[in-house]
């Protein structure tokens, strides 16, 4: 049984440009988290999504905006990126209900240049 | 908001019991879990307390004190894998929503020698 799959898992990106991440939740999980972990930091959250709409949001600018597809995969993009942008992006699965299971991918090393 | 506070880096032998401690303040709160994550690799969970008291899972024990808005996690028997970053979360509930969110700490690196 696949876990939490992500692509890609190393990006280079130039202030300014775009990037969409995706992400594949476990095989039987409908909600989608996505989390930014700065070196030496915690995860934060950015946004989640169920049923294909984002049902809560971290605090994180409008540049950042995801969508959920019918099949429950999700993509994060990032627009006008920034040097702070950079950091490892995770993506984390789950069950909808406050169940414990909540499942994290290996995450996108995204590096802004 | 949430502010959750754990050390930073901790060291400990082999064989040897580490306790990792966690402090928080947040509204709404729904269960506390703590992941271990190894540099470069996904977070991987340990354990879940949602009621006061300890939660033990072989090697590795969790408790929670609400009131005290407290947790910590305790490993023993130390093994050189153990070597990690141990992350404590909170996670809170959105009133008319069965949704939660986990709340981070900036983790605490722990480094066991031989």
């Amino acid at each position: 049984d696949a876990g939490v799959t992500q692509s890609p898992t190393h990006l280079i990106k130039t202030r300014g440009q775009q990037v969409t991440l995706r992400c594949s939740p476990k095989s039987g999980h409908d909600t989608v988290s996505w989390y930014q972990q700065a070196l030496g930091q915690g995860p934060q959250f950015i946004f989640q999504y169920y049923e294909e709409e984002e049902r809560q949001r971290g605090n994180f600018p409008d540049r950042f905006s995801g969508h959920q597809f019918p099949n429950y995969s999700s993509e994060l993009n990032v627009n006008a990126l920034l040097l702070g942008d950079s950091a490892l992006y995770l993506c984390a699965s789950s069950l909808s209900g406050l169940s414990r299971g909540y499942t994290f991918g290996s995450g996108t090393r995204l590096t802004v240049v | 908001g949430q502010n959750i506070d754990q050390p930073t880096e901790m060291t400990a032998t082999e064989g040897a019991i580490v306790q990792i401690n966690c402090t928080y303040q947040t509204s709404g709160f729904n269960g506390l879990f703590w992941y271990q994550q190894h540099a470069g690799e996904a977070p991987t969970f340990l354990s879940y307390n949602v009621l006061d008291g300890l939660e033990e899972k072989g090697r590795f024990s969790s408790f929670l004190s609400r009131s005290k808005g407290y947790s910590y996690l305790l490993l023993k028997e130390l093994q050189m894998k153990d070597s990690a970053s141990y992350l404590c979360a909170v996670r809170d509930r959105v009133r008319g929503s069965t949704l939660g969110r986990l709340y981070f700490g900036r983790g605490t690196q722990l480094t066991v020698w031989p």
